[in-house]
């Protein structure tokens, strides 16, 4: 059962562009939910997290919005630069099991 | 503050034999977890480790195993290795068990040949 159903599984966006990825989930009970930013050649880097009780959260140009009733959640990038270019995981965990469920990851291209 | 490190970060080995990667966390995070990510299968949890304590183990055979050293340093063990365990192995640390932020390393790429 894939517990995080993650979409696109490619995006190419214009410089300057608003980029879009979107999960969803099976459990409610899951309670964070954290985007993963990853490199070719390196390891996941932690973008930005929300958890249910907001159903947004903004960090510069990364905003997540969080629709609890849905049960989905969206990475959205303002702004998309060449820079950005990269593998977007988003990722999901409940209570006291720590252990990160993730999605199956969205490639991103910006355009210069 | 320096990252997580994993070492060593390429590996080749051939069916059966096995390997071990070895897993530094950052500075007073005493929480480690392994993901195994394959293109197939992508991101995958392994186990988390606090304490030299296994607290969760995720859905792999025996052959995988790790553990966890008093100064919070980790390995992983693959035994009887196939082909299918080529991946890229990452290893994440947190302060806590209760903390949600995990930092992952740069990862070991293990081709079995």
């Amino acid at each position: 059962q894939q517990q995080v159903k993650q979409s696109p599984q490619s995006l190419i966006v214009q410089k300057g562009g608003i980029s879009i990825i979107n999960c969803a989930y099976e459990n409610t009970a899951f309670d964070y939910f954290p985007w993963y930013q990853q490199f070719p050649g390196k390891g996941p880097a932690l973008l930005i997290a929300i958890r249910p009780d907001v159903s947004e959260k903004k960090e510069g140009r990364f905003t997540i919005s969080f629709n609890k009733s849905a049960k989905q959640f969206s990475l959205h990038i303002m702004d998309s630069q060449p820079g950005d270019s990269a593998t977007y995981f988003c990722a999901v965990t409940r209570g006291s099991a720590r252990q990160l469920t993730f999605g199956s990851g969205t490639q991103l291209t910006v355009l210069p | 503050k320096a990252g997580v490190t994993q070492t060593p970060r390429y590996l080749i080995k051939t069916r059966g034999q096995q390997v071990t990667l070895s897993c530094s966390p950052i500075s007073g995070h005493r929480s480690v977890s392994w993901y195994q990510q394959t293109p197939g299968q992508g991101l995958q949890f392994l186990f988390e480790y606090f304490s030299e304590t296994q607290r969760n183990k995720g859905n792999f055979p025996g052959r995988f195993s790790g553990r966890q050293f008093s100064n919070s340093r980790s390995e992983m063990n693959v035994s009887t290795l196939e082909l299918g365990d080529s991946a890229l192995y990452l290893c994440a640390s947190s302060l806590g068990p209760d903390t949600d932020t995990q930092y992952f390393g740069p990862g070991t790429r293990l081709t079995v040949l």
